[in-house]
């Protein structure tokens, strides 16, 4: 059974650039079976899609956050990486990591992060 | 772009049906998937392929999906199946995600 591993800092000053990493366990990130993604959630309200990243390192971005978003894989470590520049109040939310099987996801726990100078 | 509308909140009394709605142009064509979230923990898939279990969830719940609307069907809802519920799909070809805005089921 997977298990994902959020990490990364809880809280990250308005203008700069939030960094997570995501520990996969029990699965590869270089299987050709799966995508792994990023989603997160702002306080109390609902669950948007950050973006996705296939083995071959060919990266699936909301057309919302494209201009800010990079995903990106260590095959070596067995994760992979979300970075999201120039944050505000507003990127302020729990990131999950998860694994896209055929459509669905399996999620790590979450990470909140707050964006607050 | 995808849009899944979903009603923001359904009640319902114990032992009674519950059935969450999730729009979408021509949804039936598509694999909807359906996660359950309780307060503070991350989703839980209850719902795949439209109308599969996963292991572990109870019968009780199913899943349909017809013309522009989707269902979660939660029978004899139980105290334990107060809930945020999203519905979800994936785009096989821009490989996009789209999800719902969440339905809160409360159990009266």
């Amino acid at each position: 059974q997977v298990q994902l591993q959020e990490s990364g800092p809880g809280l990250v000053k308005p203008s700069e650039t939030l960094s997570l990493t995501c520990t996969v366990s029990g699965g590869s990130v270089s299987s050709n079976r799966y995508y792994w993604g990023w989603i997160r959630q702002p306080p109390g309200k609902g669950l948007e899609w950050i973006g996705s990243i296939y083995y071959s390192g060919s990266t699936y971005y909301n057309s919302s956050l494209k201009s800010r978003v990079t995903i990106s894989g260590d095959t070596s470590k067995n994760q992979f990486s979300l970075k999201l520049t120039s944050v505000t109040a507003a990127d302020t939310a729990v990131y999950y990591c998860a694994r896209l099987s055929s459509g669905w996801f399996s999620w790590g726990q979450g990470t909140l992060v707050t964006v607050s100078s | 772009s995808y849009v899944l509308t979903q009603p923001p909140s359904v009640s319902v009394a114990p032992g009674k049906t519950a059935r969450l709605t999730c729009g979408g142009d021509n949804i039936e064509t598509k694999n909807v998937h359906w996660y359950q979230q309780k307060s503070g923990l991350a989703p839980v898939l209850v719902i795949h392929y439209n109308n599969d279990r996963p292991s572990g969830i109870p019968e009780r719940f199913s899943g349909s999906n017809s013309g522009n609307t989707a269902t979660l069907t939660i029978s004899r809802v139980e105290a334990g199946d107060e809930a945020d519920y999203y519905c979800q799909v994936w785009d096989n070809i821009s490989d996009d995600v789209f999800f719902g805005g969440g339905t809160k089921l409360t159990v009266l």
